[in-house]
């Protein structure tokens, strides 16, 4: 099972908003509505922002959102902060088979 | 507030087997799915398996299968990975995490570095 694919990167400004897409295939993320994200600060425990597509987690703040569209998931980060600094990575159940998939990252730099 | 601690040895040897145990507070280990999960420096996250406590019924990233084991001990509020015939490719740092419905983590531990060197 391959891992589902994510841009590298991402950066925007204080105040601005960034987009990460996490691509998978009609067996995973086009499959089910069972994409989570969740942000990774280094040497600390990931975090869950966003679970099954578009739900936050309480305590998450209402600048992180997500979507969902064929095969491909999305997540929103609106109103950046430095604390959004990090690395995201999405996570989507992929049957009783696979069972979960990761995306491979992505490191997100506010300017 | 639930918490999660990955604790074992750093440094294992090509071809040993690499046990880690993970100690849950705020929550109990019973009836509920626990995972392990991996990431290699400089690469991304891997699942490796769970285990649902309450039968002890495990399941395995199929590229693993055949070298690990997951289990429990409800008396410590532990659960635990085996990985046997290690070599460098399994120097990563792994993490254990809390299953919700079978489809999210929400709770991790912070991980533990297993670096696989003789």
């Amino acid at each position: 099972q391959s891992a589902l694919t994510q841009p590298p990167s991402a950066s925007g400004s204080p105040g601005q908003s960034v987009t990460i897409s996490c691509t998978g295939t009609s067996s995973d993320v086009g499959a089910y509505d069972f994409v989570s994200w969740y942000q990774h600060h280094p040497r600390k425990a990931p975090k869950l922002v966003i679970s099954e597509v578009t739900k936050r987690p309480s305590g998450v703040p209402d600048r992180f959102s997500g979507s969902k569209s064929g095969n491909t998931a999305s997540l929103t980060v609106s109103g950046l902060q430095a604390e959004d600094e990090a690395d995201y990575y999405c996570l989507s159940y992929a049957g009783s088979n696979n069972f979960y998939v990761f995306g491979t990252g992505t490191k997100v730099t506010v300017l | 507030q639930v918490q999660l601690q990955e604790s074992g040895p750093g440094l294992v040897k090509p071809s040993e087997t690499l046990s880690l145990t993970c100690t849950v507070s705020g929550a109990s280990v019973s009836n509920d799915y626990w995972s392990w999960i991996r990431q290699p420096a400089g690469g991304g996250l891997e699942w490796i398996g769970r285990i649902y406590t309450s039968s002890e019924t495990t399941n395995y990233n199929r590229s693993l299968r055949n070298r690990v084991t997951m289990s429990v001990d409800t008396s410590k509020n532990q659960f635990s990975l085996k990985l046997s015939s290690v070599t460098a490719a399994d120097t990563a740092v792994y993490h254990c995490a809390r299953l919700v419905n079978r489809i999210m983590f929400d709770y991790w531990g912070p991980g533990t570095l297993v670096t696989v060197s003789s």
